[in-house]
């Protein structure tokens, strides 16, 4: 069974602060990784992509693989209450043929509370 | 520009009814998805369309059919509904190869009696 574990949270930081989830995964085929932002009662969106170990920044979030270590992480610099909501980390899924045709393995989600 | 859309948004049925969700996606997206969300369990795949005229089962397959009617609707159905399909059920496109992300509709909140 392939499976993705993220930290089980739920994760309180104070506005301002920075925010780190992270996200671990069995199935070593994957090769791409997704954090999907999901606030309460709304559909999953996408936040970052990352495939390529290191780190990949946008904005105010930076995505970490290490590929070695199968551990993703998301960080959040100057955390907003907007950005409380549940994150989703997401691996591809390949069939054994090797091609995933975008399917995703998700994990639980890690609920993020930033209080003011 | 729509993205994925998904009809109905609610719907309460009965054990033993059958109902079909409806998907939709303007994007001209090649894959699509159906996945269930359950608290605490993240998402899970119930089917999924690679391409237009080929579906596959997922990771929670039974109790579903699903009919890939062209390149842009994706159905899913519940022949006989169980409580146990108590969800909200999401539908997702993509263009389908391994880096492609998907994108989401708003979901459908379904209760099973």
């Amino acid at each position: 069974q392939k499976e993705v574990e993220q930290n089980s949270g739920p994760l309180s930081v104070p506005e301002g602060a920075i925010a780190s989830l992270n996200c671990t995964y069995s199935d070593r085929g994957s090769q791409s990784f997704f954090w999907y932002r999901q606030y309460s009662g709304k559909s999953p969106e996408l936040i970052m992509f990352i495939y390529s170990n290191g780190d990949k920044e946008d904005g105010r979030f930076t995505a970490q693989l290490n590929k070695a270590s199968q551990y993703v992480s998301l960080l959040i610099r100057d955390s907003q209450p907007s950005d409380s909501a549940t994150y989703l980390c997401a691996a591809n899924s390949a069939n054994a043929g090797g091609t995933s045709y975008g399917k995703l393995t998700f994990g639980q989600g890690t609920i993020l509370t930033v209080h003011p | 520009n729509a993205g994925v859309t998904q009809t109905p948004k609610f719907q309460v049925l009965k054990t033993g009814q059958s109902m079909t969700l409806q998907c939709a996606q303007d994007m001209n997206h090649n894959s699509m998805y159906w996945y269930r969300q359950d608290p605490g369990m993240g998402l899970r795949l119930i089917y999924y369309s690679a391409s237009e005229g080929t579906t596959d089962k997922g990771e929670v397959p039974n109790g579903y059919n699903v009919s890939r009617l062209n390149k842009r609707e994706f159905s899913l159905r519940l022949e006989s509904a169980a409580p146990s399909q108590t969800s909200v059920y999401f539908c997702a496109s993509s263009r389908g190869w391994d880096a492609a992300e998907a994108f989401f509709g708003q979901g459908t909140r379904l209760t099973v009696v």
